[in-house]
């Protein structure tokens, strides 16, 4: 079975400044790869996704996040950030033309002025 | 094209009762999942399902806990006999094959 290690709970960051969110994964097989975000009281949206191909996908939000199949991870970047940004933040892996998912514990990113 | 839809949106429920949580999926998706949020967790597999037929419930906790997806009409989750430990956030994603999961606006259950 897949595990996904999100290794940052709270993400405090200023507007305007980059961030990373990690995501590593452990898996004996190929994976499907996903970051979602959840806004507040909201549910799910999917942010991007790697299924195959560049190892590099980007968002229409700014985003992008890079397999690196050696170091078993997903992490996800911006390099600026803006208030509307704040939100929860999932990675989550499945097996290739698998369908369960199995969600990293989250990273809640929180914008500040 | 609206996206999944899931009712209600908070459910209250006292021990013993029932609750019936619904999904309607994407238009020409026919695959659906529900995944259950507790407090501090990420999301856990619970179920999947095409129309009338349950492909894998090894998520599903083995009593109380039922779902179906009819021919006509939307998924439902059904949970007898609530406790609070049932607690929680129920989401439904749906997809048009087994790869990416769009998911709905979740059904956050209280139990009191």
């Amino acid at each position: 079975a897949q595990s996904v290690t999100q290794l940052d709970s709270q993400v405090p960051v200023f507007e305007e400044a980059p961030v990373e969110l990690r995501c590593n994964y452990s898996s004996s097989v190929s994976v499907y790869l996903f970051w979602y975000v959840q806004y507040p009281n909201q549910g799910l949206q999917l942010l991007l996704k790697y299924l195959s191909g560049s190892t590099l996908v980007e968002s229409i939000n700014g985003f992008e996040a890079e397999f690196n199949k050696s170091q078993t991870s997903f992490h996800l970047r911006k390099p600026s950030v803006h208030i509307s940004d704040t939100a929860e933040y999932f990675c989550a892996v499945s097996k290739r033309r698998d369908y369960k998912l199995s969600f990293g514990a989250g990273t809640t990113v929180t914008v500040r002025a | 094209n609206a996206g999944v839809m899931q009712n209600p949106r908070h459910l209250v429920r006292r021990r013993g009762q029932e609750a019936r949580l619904r999904c309607s999926p994407m238009k020409g998706h026919s695959h659906v999942y529900w995944y259950r949020q507790l407090p501090e967790e990420g999301l856990k597999f619970m179920v999947y399902l095409q129309k009338e037929n349950i492909i894998d419930e090894s998520g599903m906790p083995k009593e109380r806990f039922s779902a179906e997806f009819p021919k006509e009409g939307p998924s439902i989750l059904r949970i007898q006999q609530v406790v609070r430990g049932d607690s929680a956030a129920y989401f439904c994603a749906s997809s048009p094959s087994e790869e990416t999961q769009y998911f709905g606006p979740g059904t956050r259950l209280l139990v009191l």
